[in-house]
């Protein structure tokens, strides 16, 4: 069974520039999470969906983050503009079910502003 | 304020032993708790699980305990053995009241000596 597919791995772009993550979650599961890794606030997380819709995006640290989840088998993580304080690596997880069930990890972005 | 703490950064253990990693928790609202295991540059991967109903779960050579009077849980792993050298998270949701994000600690780093 493939996982949670993330590109690209990683990605080194300016300040101000534009930076978009995706994910794609594991088949016929209908939650979606996005997560921060730092080394000061380790792994926090930013968004989650349910059935494509965002259910609490209150970790979302301010308006230049935005998430979509198109479909049930795509989502975007969009930075504009991006900051060096946005260096971070990004997971996307999903999960299938109720709230007792694990959620699956990607491999992650390693997101680097210069 | 950390609501899941992870006091120990690392351990080291030596193989065939037992190695017990701890995990304290703050929000009595957390209602089921994960341990993922990471290595570097991949996603963490998720090992076991347990619901607050519950006080052990055990899955081969992995048990975790909870207790919630004390408000902590504990991994067990035996016999340890070199490939369980990575970085163990803690982690809790309190799912059941509509909050499904995941709460980290920061990590612990164990360490199997041949």
């Amino acid at each position: 069974d493939a996982g949670v597919i993330q590109s690209p791995r990683h990605e080194v772009t300016e300040m101000g520039q534009e930076v978009t993550l995706r994910c794609k979650p594991i088949s016929g599961h209908d939650y979606l999470f996005w997560y921060r890794q730092t080394m000061m606030r380790g792994l926090e997380l930013l968004i989650y969906f349910n059935n494509n819709v965002p259910i609490d995006d209150s970790g979302m640290p301010e308006d230049r983050f935005s998430a979509k989840m198109p479909n049930a088998s795509f989502s975007t993580l969009k930075i504009q503009p991006s900051e060096p304080r946005d260096s971070a690596v990004y997971f996307c997880a999903s999960r299938k079910g109720g709230f007792d069930q694990p959620q699956h990890f990607g491999d992650g972005t390693r997101l680097s502003i210069l | 304020d950390q609501q899941v703490k992870q006091n120990s950064p690392s351990l080291s253990v030596q193989e065939g032993r037992i190695s017990i990693l701890n995990c304290d928790y703050t929000n009595s609202m957390f209602d089921y708790f994960l341990w993922y295991k990471k290595y570097p540059a991949e996603g963490p991967t998720f090992l076991i699980s347990i619901s607050s109903i519950k006080d052990k779960n055990e899955d081969g050579r992995f048990t975790v305990f909870l207790n919630k009077s004390a408000k902590h849980l504990s991994l067990h792993i035996v016999p340890s053995q070199p490939g369980d050298s990575a970085v163990y998270f803690c982690a809790a949701s309190a799912g059941g009241g509509g909050a499904d994000g995941l709460t980290f600690g920061k990590g612990t780093h164990l360490i199997i000596q041949p």
